[in-house]
């Protein structure tokens, strides 16, 4: 296993598209989380799986995000009409529990 | 309310002498957990150390020291005899069993090592 992979590494889009990010998280973490890095910030969580079950979601997620984790492996995490605001960078973290946390290399979004 | 406060922005030290980078947290929880996470350029996340809230023995691991200590509420983290390799963001990070595990990120600290 060769941790957790996040696809796209950059996607650049126009405000107004949609955009969909994957994560595949290591094979056996039942838990998977999003969150949301800014430039010289510390991440931000988004939303949180346990298995397939989307157990918690952050405040902070407009009702244009959308995060699912099919049959528990891979999730799957959808902006619609993108804005500027949502320029960041996406991390992907899985984990069995209270161990430390894998992340995966991150999508950078940039809206323009 | 959970917080995680690590109030230097950036340290600038030269190659070699010694650093500590400071982190303070806040929780209600008697079981947490503590981390400590790199982030150099790349911008990948790496994990450096996880403590819980129950081990307070300090940790070193080769030039890096973690001084935990919860009558202070605070996590330190020493990096002996830095060294350039060392220059990147460094976040600290709690999370308790009553919030299923997520993380609290503190701001982060950037570390620059002149040679």
């Amino acid at each position: 296993d060769t941790g957790v992979s996040q696809d796209p590494r950059h996607k650049i889009t126009k405000r107004g598209q949609n955009v969909t990010f994957r994560c595949d998280p290591i094979s056996e973490h039942n838990r998977l989380y999003w969150y949301r890095q800014t430039l010289g910030q510390g991440p931000e969580f988004l939303t949180y799986f346990q298995n397939e079950a989307q157990l918690e979601k952050s405040r902070l997620l407009s009702d244009r995000f959308s995060a699912e984790r099919p049959k528990g492996s891979f999730s799957t995490l959808e902006i619609q009409r993108t804005e500027q605001g949502d320029s960041a960078m996406y991390l992907c973290a899985s984990t069995l529990g209270r161990d430390g946390y894998t992340f995966g290399s991150g999508t950078r979004l940039t809206v323009v | 309310a959970q917080k995680v406060t690590q109030a230097q922005t950036e340290i600038s030290v030269v190659e070699k002498e010694d650093v500590t980078l400071d982190c303070v947290y806040e929780t209600r929880d008697t079981t947490y957990y503590l981390f400590w996470y790199k982030q150099p350029p790349s911008g990948e996340l790496v994990f450096l150390i996880r403590r819980n809230s129950f081990d307070e023995q300090n940790e070193i691991s080769g030039r890096y020291s973690w001084n935990f200590q919860k009558s202070t509420s605070s996590f330190n983290f020493t990096i002996t005899a830095s060294q350039v390799v060392d220059s990147a963001v460094y976040f600290c990070a709690l999370s308790e069993a009553g919030s299923n595990y997520q993380l609290i990120w503190g701001a982060g600290t950037k570390l620059i090592i002149k040679p």
